[in-house]
């Protein structure tokens, strides 16, 4: 059974500061891992991808990937309230063959202004 | 504009009556998708389907039907086999098939039975 493991939250950071979510995952084999964002009745957007170890950056938001400890992260630099929602880790196989996406269950997080 | 349509948007059910949900996109993906989630909780995959005239069952496919007759739509019937169909229902597609990463998502159907 995959499984994705996240904190339910609420995470709470003030205006300006850094948001730091993190995501477990029980398959050692996954490949692929992205981050959603869901706004409150809304659906989920995808905000980051990450394939290989290390760090990827998009304007505030930071991904991290250690498949060693099979943990994915992911920052948000310069917190703003807009950025209050909440996040979905989602894992896939990925490599040759069919897979198909597995969600954690979110994290809240709330930037208060 | 681009994009993925589900309709209706709110729907009210009788417990032992079918509803289907209507899902289009004319983004020209391959790959579809059904989830279901609940209050609190990740998505749940329920159907999905890489080609036109194909498909697969997800994780929870008990008490849901499906088709792929055109490349743009893939509607979800809810069945009256669905113990508990309550829940906020998103079709998604992807524009690579084989890989499930990169999901478009349309705004979901929020489905009630009363």
């Amino acid at each position: 059974q995959k499984e994705v493991e996240q904190n339910s939250g609420p995470l709470s950071v003030p205006e300006g500061a850094i948001a730091s979510l993190n995501c477990t995952y029980s398959d050692r084999g996954s490949q692929s891992f992205f981050w959603y964002r869901q706004y409150s009745g809304k659906s989920p957007e995808l905000i980051m991808s990450i394939y290989s170890n290390g760090d990827k950056e998009d304007g505030r938001f930071t991904a991290q990937l250690n498949k060693a400890s099979q943990y994915v992260s992911l920052l948000i630099r310069d917190s703003q309230p807009s950025d209050s929602a909440t996040y979905l880790c989602a894992v896939s196989l990925g490599g040759s063959g069919y897979s198909t996406l597995t969600f954690g269950k979110g994290t809240m997080l709330l930037v208060s202004p | 504009d681009g994009g993925i349509t589900q309709s209706p948007k709110y729907l009210f059910r009788k417990e032992g009556q079918n509803v289907t949900l209507s899902c289009e996109q004319n983004l020209n993906h391959d790959a579809m998708y059904w989830y279901r989630q609940d209050p609190g909780q990740g998505l749940r995959l329920i159907y999905y389907s890489q080609i036109v005239n194909d498909f697969q069952k997800g994780d929870i496919a008990e008490g849901y039907s499906v088709s792929r007759e055109k490349k743009e739509s893939f509607p979800l019937t809810v069945t009256s086999a669905q113990k508990n169909p309550t829940a906020f229902y998103l079709c998604a597609s992807s524009s690579r098939q084989g890989f499930a990463g990169e999901l478009f998502f349309g705004e979901g159907s929020r489905l009630t039975v009363l």
